[in-house]
């Protein structure tokens, strides 16, 4: 059982690029959350999904964009990467909205 | 709007004490709270969560935490640490009563000395 897949684990991006982080989950989950974790700091909300077709924005939406075509997959995308969104990136899925979140294993986001 | 403070950024114990990490929170009801664990290069595992009920709450690894309203506060507690327990500890919230939108603490990132 694989869990929560988180691809890529590492990536140097430059200013200005794009790239979109791929998380997929094979529990059947209907949520699935984005969430950033800066140095020192705790995790925050990006984006979640409650199922397929169904996104909203968390508490740091600004420069990402989602979607939520399969209950599976809920990849992240950076449209123009800036060096703030340097960060741990880990994606997460739940049952319900009361259950328990599963963590991927979080990728490395570098811009400069 | 709600918050979580976690006092302590570090803390190192010897392998075989005891433990006890502190959580405060800010809200004006009672909130959904959680603790969870990451180890180097992993992503998060719950170890225990509060919804209601009990105020002592048992998890996993042999972890407790206990929630006291009066303290706004619910520490995470073990009797015995191991080695393999070294680690960062997050405490979070949920306000909206489901798990879907955590707040985070900034973590303690827990030191064990051999």
């Amino acid at each position: 059982n694989a869990g929560v897949t988180q691809t890529p684990k590492f990536r140097i991006l430059k200013i200005g690029q794009s790239m979109t982080l791929q998380c997929a989950q094979d529990m059947n989950h209907n949520y699935m959350y984005w969430y950033r974790q800066d140095p020192g700091m705790g995790l925050k909300l990006i984006y979640y999904s409650v199922g397929a077709g169904i996104t909203d924005k968390g508490e740091v939406p600004n420069g990402y964009n989602v979607s939520r075509s399969t209950t599976e997959d809920f990849p992240l995308r950076l449209e123009l990467a800036a060096p703030s969104q340097t960060s741990v990136y880990f994606c997460a899925s739940s049952y319900s909205g009361a259950t328990e979140a599963f963590f991927g294993q979080g990728t490395r986001l570098t811009v400069v | 709007a709600q918050s979580v403070t976690q006092p302590d950024i570090h803390i190192t114990v010897s392998e075989g004490a005891s433990l006890e990490l502190r959580c405060n929170y800010s809200y004006g009801a009672t909130p959904y709270l959680f603790w969870y664990v990451q180890s180097p290069g992993q992503g998060l595992q719950l170890l225990l969560k509060y919804f209601s009920g009990d105020t002592l709450v048992q998890g996993i690894k042999g972890f407790e935490a206990e929630f006291k309203r009066s303290q706004s506060s619910f520490n995470l507690r073990k009797p015995s640490v191991h080695w393999s327990d070294a680690a960062e500890y997050f405490c979070a919230l949920d306000i909206t009563g489901t798990a879907s939108k955590l707040t985070f603490g900034t973590g303690t990132r827990l030191q064990v000395t051999l």
